[in-house]
């Protein structure tokens, strides 16, 4: 079955202690993003990556890193959380080629609480 | 970037039609979606259509793209409480997804 894969799904942690949420898609896309889901904003993008090794900021980086080492696998790592960090954190693949939709399959969401 | 604007709430009653809308601000956006989002869930694509075309069908789904005025517009027809969800809009510009905040669909039996 075609998904995308993270965790974890729920978590609460505390101000400054450092926590990666993992996400892994099965589908060989080349693209494969992070967002952040606030109330009244929307998805805002934190960081987008167009293949292997490639990565690039989205809208709002600041307080967030990520890492390309295998195309299935794009890590958000948050390395001293602070409590505007808390939100709900969404990944999402997609193949954007010549010819595809650009249609993006996300995860389940992954809601985070900094105290 | 691109700024995406959507009403934050809309009200229907059962069997009517629906239509949520969207503005977007770089004329250059070549795709551009709407996601549907139930409670608890991530975004699930329910439709696209392409800077190139007008309008786009797809069973009680119609989506009308007004290019001029960058605005966007996705029409549910026979409205059903299985709509009620958040409903996003969402353009693909230079490499990057922008979402619009989100509108959420109440649907009155």
């Amino acid at each position: 079955e075609a998904q995308v894969t993270q965790n974890p799904r729920y978590l609460i942690t505390v101000t400054g202690k450092k926590l990666t949420v993992t996400c892994s898609q099965n589908m060989n896309h080349e693209y494969m993003s992070w967002y952040r889901q606030d109330p009244g904003l929307g998805l805002r993008q934190i960081y987008y990556s167009m293949n292997v090794e490639v990565t690039d900021k989205g809208d709002v980086p600041e307080g967030y890193k990520v890492s390309r080492k295998e195309k299935r696998n794009f890590p958000l790592i948050l390395e001293s959380p602070s409590p505007n960090q808390t939100s709900l954190y969404f990944c999402a693949s997609s193949s954007i080629s010549s010819g595809n939709t650009g249609e993006l399959f996300f995860g389940e969401g992954s809601r985070l609480t900094v105290l | 970037g691109e700024d995406v604007e959507q009403s934050l709430f809309l009200s229907v009653r059962e069997g009517d039609s629906s239509v949520i809308n969207c503005t977007y601000t770089d004329s250059s956006s070549t795709y551009l979606y709407w996601y549907k989002q139930e409670p608890g869930a991530g975004l699930q694509l329910l439709t696209y259509i392409f800077s190139n075309m007008d309008m786009k069908q797809d069973q009680r789904l119609t989506v009308l793209l007004n290019k001029k005025d960058k605005h966007l517009s996705l029409r549910i027809a026979d409205t059903q409480t299985g709509d009620s969800a958040i409903y996003f809009c969402a353009v693909y510009n230079f490499n990057k997804f922008y979402f619009g905040s989100g509108t959420k669909l109440n649907v009155k039996p």
